[in-house]
């Protein structure tokens, strides 16, 4: 089972230059998660889908964006890369409230971004 | 606005002692709550999910319990070995918005 797959796993980036980080996950979530997480801290959501299509801010959105045009697929994109961007950056995914209990998170192996 | 906190930040114990690592919360209105466990450079392992309406769940050598409602979790690991060293985070899933908030974590040290 693939489960979540992040790439690409490490990337360093210059003041400016913009990416997509890509996730995909085969598990048929319809919810899907992106979070950053900096050194000695908990994990902060950037954005979530609760299904193909609909999008929504995170408790950190800015300085990125987000889409789901299906079901697998969850990319992020970083447009104008700033410091304060380095992090390492987590995708998840999950079933949605309505599949009733056990609705277990699972992530990806992370994105270990730089920005320089 | 649920607050999660993981005390202590760091532990070192020896190996093949029983250990306790606490998670509380803020708001008692919870949907599940759920412990993962990170290695360095790697992604998060699920280690166990308990329901807003169950009080314990097991996985082998670990023991995760839940109080709502003094908004207090606890991993129990027995007989600690060195292939557990690695950070333990706890995350409440909240039942208004259904969103993760998440703990700083416990970075475990088992030595040898």
């Amino acid at each position: 089972n693939a489960g979540v797959t992040q790439t690409p796993k490490f990337r360093i980036l210059k003041i400016g230059q913009s990416m997509t980080l890509q996730c995909a996950q085969d598990m048929n979530h319809n919810y899907m998660y992106w979070y950053r997480q900096d050194p000695g801290m908990g994990l902060k959501l950037i954005y979530y889908s609760v299904g193909a299509g609909i999008t929504d801010k995170g408790e950190v959105p800015n300085g990125y964006n987000v889409s789901r045009s299906t079901t697998e697929d969850f990319p992020l994109r970083l447009e104008l890369a700033a410091p304060s961007q380095t992090s390492v950056y987590f995708c998840a995914s999950s079933y949605g409230r309505q599949r009733g209990v056990g609705t277990e998170a699972f992530f990806g192996q992370g994105t270990r971004l730089t920005v320089v | 606005k649920q607050e999660v906190t993981q005390i202590p930040a760091a532990l070192s114990v020896p190996e093949g002692e029983n250990l306790v690592l606490n998670c509380s919360f803020t708001d008692s209105a919870i949907y599940n709550l759920q412990w993962f466990r990170q290695d360095p450079g790697k992604g998060l392992t699920s280690l166990l999910l308990i329901q807003s309406s169950q009080r314990e769940q097991t996985s082998g050598r670990l023991n995760a319990s839940l109080d709502k409602s003094s908004g207090r979790s606890t991993l129990y690991i027995a007989a600690s070995q060195p292939g557990d060293s690695a950070t333990y985070l706890c995350a409440v899933r909240q039942d208004s918005n259904y969103q993760l908030i998440w703990g700083a974590g416990t970075k475990l040290i088992i030595k040898p």
